[in-house]
């Protein structure tokens, strides 16, 4: 089934240790989207790609970046990250192409822990 | 600032009991969506609204759209325990190539036997 990969599911890391969290889509869409959703709140984006094209959030801290080596994957690296930064991690992706929606697909998530 | 306002933000009913969650918003967009999540899981995509009057049923669910108004509706009809969840809506903010959800700040709900 065609669908969105989150890894890992869970992330453990330490206070100012950087970490990767990894999105890939067997969906071929153009766009890939960053959401983070702390805890009891709304999921915020962070930031998303249009094929290489990278829109960055004005209120994205600078400490969250992002890569997409091809239309399959796209990263998420944090550099130093904080307590404040513990949170889950959604990867969505969407296909503008598609006629009606434009509905975003949403992977499982990675809950990072930072101690 | 673009502000997804949903009310109310906790509602604990009764198994079997009707009520309503609104989602008012404060720019112009013509596409709404709802989603369900349940704890520590991520989003489900309930509905799809995409244009001004647009109604959609699913089960015990029912989301309506009123661009003009700038509300989306979600009603829950009888509700059973297996509907408790968090709900949000979310506002698509772009017409062009790529879309932008801004999400509303969700409500819990708790349906009590």
């Amino acid at each position: 089934d065609a669908m969105v990969i989150q890894n890992p599911r869970y992330q453990v890391t330490q206070f100012g240790k950087p970490v990767t969290l990894s999105c890939s889509q067997t969906l071929n869409h153009n766009v890939m989207y960053w959401y983070q959703q702390k805890s009891s709140q709304a999921p915020k984006l962070l930031f998303h790609y249009y094929d290489k094209d990278f829109n960055n959030e004005a209120d994205t801290p600078d400490n969250f970046q992002s890569r997409r080596p091809n239309t399959s994957f796209c990263f998420l690296d944090i550099r130093s990250p904080g307590l404040g930064d513990a949170a889950m991690y959604l990867c969505a992706t969407s296909s503008p192409g598609l006629a009606g929606a434009r509905e975003q697909f949403f992977g499982p998530g990675t809950r990072l822990t930072v101690l | 600032e673009l502000k997804v306002e949903q009310n109310p933000l906790f509602l604990s009913m009764q198994e079997g009991k009707n009520y309503t969650i609104y989602c008012n918003y404060s720019t112009t967009s013509d596409r709404l969506y709802w989603y369900r999540q349940d704890p520590g899981k991520s989003l489900e995509s309930l509905f799809v609204l995409l244009s001004n009057g647009a109604v959609k049923q699913e089960g015990r669910l029912m989301a309506s759209l009123d661009t003009k108004a700038r509300l989306s509706t979600l009603h829950i009809t009888a509700a059973v325990h297996d509907l408790s969840a968090t709900y949000f809506c979310a506002v698509d903010i772009y017409g062009g190539a790529t879309n932008k959800l801004i999400f509303g700040t969700g409500t819990l709900l708790a349906v009590q036997p």
